[in-house]
């Protein structure tokens, strides 16, 4: 079926650096990528809707200057967190749906970030 | 922002047992999903019913819809301790895009 890889699975960084965050579709081209954020034992919040080749559209309450995101091509997505506080510590999902399929989406495994 | 409840939020449950989660959404929708979260991993499709389905049966899995309601359930029979993760329903958001999740049910089968 299809797959979307996120990578790294975990990362580690200190407080005032930025940390990018890839999520590719392996099977097929994405023009809409989706990245939500997961904190423990709550359920997903979307960020924002990556759009490949334009802006991003940002969840209220998103800052679109800290969570960077760029949609360059039809299988990749990323994201950036700027200047990472330990308050942006959390579990960053990626998701994309095959525009050909039906309505299920795919996911990423998932990143881990934590910021000390 | 998150479309609606789920309960209970915590499930224990014997191996064999049947685990019945319920999801109750706020909007109008084409179509709900059910997904499954292992610990610190991603999510996996489980299942996806109509708004014009009333019940949806795939291997152990069954799942109802009533729109009058704006509720819907996920029935897993005779558990196995393998089925422990977190399961959450999701419907589309006002574009149609993205997902948005119900705040999900922690099932919890003990061997």
């Amino acid at each position: 079926g299809a797959v979307v890889s996120q990578h790294p699975s975990w990362v580690i960084c200190k407080s005032g650096t930025s940390v990018k965050i890839e999520c590719r579709s392996l099977d097929f081209q994405a023009t809409t990528m989706f990245w939500y954020r997961q904190f423990p034992k709550q359920s997903l919040m979307l960020m924002a809707t990556s759009n490949e080749g334009s802006k991003a559209t940002y969840e209220q309450g998103v800052e679109k200057d800290k969570f960077l995101i760029n949609h360059a091509s039809l299988t990749l997505s990323t994201l950036t967190v700027t200047s990472a506080h330990p308050e942006d510590s959390s579990f960053y999902i990626c998701s994309a749906r095959n525009p050909q399929g039906n309505t299920e989406a795919f996911f990423g495994q998932g990143t881990r970030l934590t910021v000390v | 922002s998150q479309q609606g409840e789920e309960d209970p939020q915590a499930l224990s449950i014997q191996e064999g047992e049947n685990a019945t989660m319920n999801c109750s959404y706020k909007t109008s929708i084409n179509n709900l999903q059910w997904y499954r979260q292992n610990s610190g991993r991603g999510l996996v499709h489980l299942i996806l019913i109509r708004s014009n389905e009333r019940e949806k049966h795939s291997g152990r899995l069954r799942v109802t819809l009533d729109t009058s309601k704006k509720s819907s359930s996920l029935l897993i029979t005779a558990s196995r301790a393998a089925d422990t993760a977190s399961y959450f329903c999701a419907t589309a958001n006002q574009a149609g895009t993205a997902l948005i999740f119900g705040k999900g049910t922690t099932l919890s089968v003990s061997s």
